[in-house]
């Protein structure tokens, strides 16, 4: 089982640029996730999704939307890439909620906007 | 918002001594997991502790929750160079809401 994959794994943009990051899980999860993480602040979520065609926003939704048209894939999508989104993006996936079974992360993606 | 604080910030220690880590909340937590990612990796799934005044082990690892379930350790005997990495706790409200401590970056000296 290759678990939860992410792509790419390096990715820089200008500023103003657009682009989406692939999420893919292979463990029949319900559950999906996307957080960032930057120094000393640990991991903060962007936003999740508990099915197909759900989502929900959230600690730092903002400049971010995201997609699950089916159940295995979790889009992140940037439209308008600002410097202050420069960091790591993780993806995770779990069986039930978080409260109830672990989270599955990704190897992350490091984005870059100059 | 909801904040779970997590102290050291860092900590360097000789290889062979403990090391503990610490997450406090000033609200009730519902449950709280403990995580730990490796340089240039990602966070992986330790355990996850539920009751009041719970204690786990996993080898050298203990974790703890309190008995007010406002705050948790984890505690390595005799680190290894094996142990590096940073360590996060994950915090999980009543209102269903999780948040991630800062982590602790732990290296060992040989």
């Amino acid at each position: 089982n290759a678990g939860v994959t992410q792509t790419p794994k390096f990715r820089v943009l200008k500023t103003g640029q657009s682009m989406t990051l692939l999420c893919a899980q292979d463990m029949n999860h319900e559950y999906m996730y996307w957080y960032r993480q930057d120094p000393g602040m640990g991991l903060r979520l962007i936003h999740y999704s508990v099915g197909e065609g759900t989502t929900a926003k959230g600690e730092v939704p903002d400049g971010y939307n995201v997609s699950r048209l089916k159940k295995q894939n979790f889009l992140l999508g940037l439209e308008s890439a600002a410097p202050s989104q420069t960091s790591v993006y993780f993806c995770a996936s779990s069986y039930s909620k978080w409260y109830n079974s672990p989270l599955h992360f990704g190897n992350g993606t490091r984005l870059t906007v100059t | 918002g909801q904040q779970v604080m997590q102290i050291p910030q860092y900590q360097h220690v000789q290889e062979g001594e403990d090391f503990t880590t610490y997450c406090n909340s000033s609200t009730t937590l519902s449950n709280i997991q403990w995580y730990k990612q490796r340089p240039g990796g990602h966070p992986v799934f330790l355990i996850q502790l539920v009751k009041s005044g719970e204690v786990k082990k996993q080898k050298r690892l203990t974790f703890q929750f309190g008995e007010a379930k406002k705050n948790s350790s984890l505690h390595i005997t005799a680190t290894q160079t094996t142990d590096v990495g940073t360590y996060f706790c994950a915090a999980l409200y009543n209102n269903n809401d999780m948040r991630f401590g800062a982590g602790t970056r732990l290296t060992v000296k040989p």
